[in-house]
């Protein structure tokens, strides 16, 4: 079975400061990605990386930036934390090949206070 | 442009009624690929089915089943005969053949199962 695992379920941050969340897959993907979930706004894609050092801006890259330095790790990085950032964050990966499925992670609750 | 729609924003059932979500989709890929997915309050989503735009059979897994039309761009999901253990969010998802690496998915459809 293909497994996502986000280091951090729920975090609760204070506005400025650095913030990280870490996603860790174990099925060699290619591919993995930074989602934000929001209520009536469903997910939407913040960055994706499809190798090692290589990554790509989503629909809302805006106030984050991320890190590819191995294959199987993938981190957002919120530079400085504001309380609009509050939201749900899930990590997913995939093999790169078209309609290949996306496996997600179980999500960190972030809160900024 | 790829699209997806999910109309119904929640859904409350009673217990052992039948239940259809719908999902609409707009592309211009000749060969694409929908994907329906459930968020159980846990926040895990969980994959449950693909399908690719050259096969338009309906499938069925045991409760759920999918209905999928090109003629009218719909994969609708419904669940037979509902269960407590069917409440979630349940996301549709679409990726065209020229957009391997992204998924555009709909907002999401809140089912709840009233025991």
């Amino acid at each position: 079975d293909v497994k996502v695992t986000q280091s951090s379920r729920y975090l609760v941050k204070r506005t400025g400061e650095k913030v990280f969340l870490e996603c860790v897959q174990d099925m060699d993907h290619e591919n993995m990605f930074w989602y934000r979930q929001d209520p009536g706004l469903g997910l939407r894609l913040i960055y994706f990386s499809y190798d090692v050092k290589m990554k790509e801006k989503g629909d809302i890259p805006e106030g984050y930036s991320v890190s590819r330095e191995k294959k199987e790790r993938f981190s957002l990085i919120l530079e400085s934390a504001s309380t609009n950032q509050t939201s749900m964050y899930l990590c997913a990966s995939s093999v790169p090949a078209s309609g290949n499925t996306i496996y997600f992670g179980e999500g960190s609750w972030l809160t900024v206070v | 442009a790829q699209k997806v729609t999910q109309a119904q924003t929640e859904i409350s059932v009673v217990e052992k009624e039948d239940v259809t979500l719908d999902c609409v989709y707009e592309t211009r890929d000749t060969t694409y690929y929908l994907f329906w997915y459930k968020q159980p309050p846990s926040g895990e989503l969980v994959f449950l089915i693909r399908r690719n735009s050259f096969d338009e059979q309906n499938e069925i897994s045991g409760r759920y089943s999918w209905n999928f039309q090109k003629s009218t761009s719909s994969f609708n999901f419904t669940i037979t005969a509902s269960q407590v253990v069917d409440s979630a969010v349940y996301f549709c998802a679409l990726s065209g053949s020229n957009t391997g690496n992204q998924f555009y998915f709909g907002t999401g459809t809140s089912l709840t199962v009233i025991p």
